[in-house]
């Protein structure tokens, strides 16, 4: 069965304290990886897309990579405007969007 | 631009009410999803549809219907609402249709519905 999951999923760090967070997955065939921002009350918002094993791509103080089995979302020097929910999704070749639960990340000033 | 649009923001309804989503987009994007997001679990997909004219079930189709009215505009209807029906619901957007090819998705404000 597709899935994705999630660790942790909840974090919390001070200001300027850098961590990552992780997408696990186990698809029969990944046809490409998201990272969305959710803030409380509102729509996902697009973060990054990943293709392929090696890959990264970075935006701010985020840079998100991928493996054969997983992503990271690394956060650098992490600010309060930073506190969200992230979200990953995987999108499977022939199949629609499989969304993991979410990692909640406070960062506290 | 205001992007994807959804009303209302805020609904309550009683066991077997019916109600009417709507969603429109003004990115000119060919395929439309509508998800709903439950609490310690990811966007799970109700229906989606590729193109105008063409709607198809996704993960959790049951207790609900969809109309692509135009390309801009896809509602999503509960006829008899039930109370495992509450939840956030989400339409969201993309510019190719969902299996010709990765495309990013682009997600409106959501709709928070309680069915008591």
């Amino acid at each position: 069965e597709d899935q994705v999951t999630q660790s942790p999923e909840a974090l919390r760090l001070q200001e300027g304290e850098s961590s990552s967070l992780n997408c696990s997955y186990t698809v029969s065939g990944l046809r490409g990886l998201f990272w969305y921002r959710q803030d409380p009350g509102k729509g996902p918002e697009f973060l990054f897309t990943l293709y392929s094993a090696g890959e990264e791509k970075e935006k701010e103080r985020l840079k998100a990579t991928l493996t054969k089995k997983e992503s990271f979302l690394h956060i650098t020097a992490p600010k309060p405007e930073d506190s969200a929910t992230y979200l990953c999704a995987v999108q499977i070749y022939g199949q629609n969007f499989v969304f993991g639960p979410g990692t909640r990340l406070s960062v506290l000033p | 631009n205001a992007g994807v649009t959804q009303t209302p923001k805020f609904q309550v309804l009683k066991t077997g009410q019916s109600m009417t989503l709507q969603c429109a987009q003004d990115m000119n994007h060919n395929s439309m999803y509508w998800y709903r997001q439950d609490p310690g679990m990811g966007l799970r997909l109700i229906y989606y549809s590729a193109s105008e004219g063409t709607t198809d079930k996704g993960e959790v189709p049951n207790g609900y219907n969809v109309s692509r009215l135009n390309k801009r505009e896809f509602s999503l209807r509960l006829e008899s609402a039930a109370p495992s029906q509450t939840s956030v619901y989400f339409c969201a957007s993309s510019a190719l249709p969902l299996q010709g090819g990765t495309d990013t998705q682009y997600f409106g404000p959501g709709t928070r519905l309680t069915v008591l």
